[in-house]
C-alpha cells in the first residue's frame, strides 16, 4: 500500500538533546513538508522540499533542520536550540499532475522534559 | 500572505443533525483542500476542491472561488464525524507550494 510513514509514534527526550523524526513516503511524490501542531491549534509549516537536495524554510524553521538526500525520505531534526520542542509533528507530501493533493503521515508526538 | 479563516471555531451537534462549516480566504487560490483530523491526530483528505462542488457520501463541499469562500456540508452526522476540520489553500499558483491552514473547526457529535 502506498502511503507516508512516520516513526516513532511517541518520542520522549531530555532537554538539550537533539532528536530526529523520520518521514518516508512511497507515493513517488516530489514535494515533502513538515508541520508542527500545538494543542488546540492549527498547523504551522517548519520546512518543505520540492525536490531532492533542495529545501526551504517555512514559518517556524528556527531550531529545526532537515535533509532531502532521497526522494522518499525527509527527516526532521529538532535541535536543542528549539525553545519549545514539545508538540505533534506531521509530515506530508504532494505529487505532480492535474492536482496537488497533500497527504499526511500519522504524526509523531514529541515530549521534551 | 494569504489569510484563511474558518467558522465556527467549535460546533456541537446531536447525532443525525446537519451542519455547514465555512472557510474564507483572502486571495485567489489554485488549490483548496478540506481535511478531517481524527482524535488520534491523523489528517485525512476529504476534498480537493479549488472550485465547484463535490460530494462523497454524507459529505459535500462547494468552493466559490470568485467570492473567496468554501463550504463543507455534513449531513446526518455520526459520532465518528467528531474531530477537527481544516481548510487549507495554496499560497501561490505555481503548484506544489505549501498549503496555508485555517485554525480549524472542532466538531463534537453527541449520541
Amino acid at each position: 500500500d502506498g502511503g507516508i510513514t512516520q516513526s516513532p509514534k511517541y518520542l520522549f527526550r531530555k532537554e538539550g538533546q537533539n532528536v530526529t523524526l523520520s518521514c518516508e513516503q512511497n507515493l513517488n511524490h516530489d514535494a515533502m513538508y513538515w508541520y508542527r501542531q500545538d494543542p488546540g491549534q492549527g498547523l504551522r509549516l517548519i520546512y518543505y522540499s520540492q525536490i531532492v537536495n533542495d529545501f526551504q524554510k517555512g514559518d517556524i524553521a528556527e531550531g529545526y533542520s532537515v535533509s532531502r538526500e532521497k526522494k522518499e525520505s525527509f527527516p526532521l531534526t529538532v535541535t536543542s536550540a528549539q525553545k519549545n520542542p514539545t508538540a505533534f509533528y506531521l509530515c506530508a507530501s504532494t505529487g505532480r499532475g492535474s492536482s496537488y493533493e497533500q497527504y499526511f503521515g500519522p504524526g509523531t508526538r514529541l515530549t521534551v522534559t | 500572505g494569504i489569510q484563511v479563516e474558518q467558522s465556527p471555531p467549535d460546533l456541537i451537534l446531536q447525532e443525525g443533525a446537519n451542519s455547514t462549516l465555512r472557510c474564507n480566504f483572502s486571495d485567489s487560490v489554485n488549490n483548496l483542500q478540506w481535511f478531517h483530523q481524527n482524535p488520534w491526530g491523523q489528517l485525512i483528505n476529504l476534498f480537493y476542491i479549488p472550485s465547484g462542488t463535490k460530494q462523497n457520501g454524507r459529505l459535500s463541499a462547494t468552493t466559490v472561488a470568485t467570492e473567496r469562500y468554501s463550504l463543507l456540508y455534513i449531513s446526518s452526522s455520526q459520532t465518528t464525524d467528531s474531530g477537527v476540520y481544516f481548510c487549507a489553500v495554496e499560497r501561490r499558483k505555481a503548484g506544489n507550494t505549501p498549503l496555508v491552514f485555517g485554525k480549524g473547526t472542532r466538531l463534537s457529535v453527541i449520541a
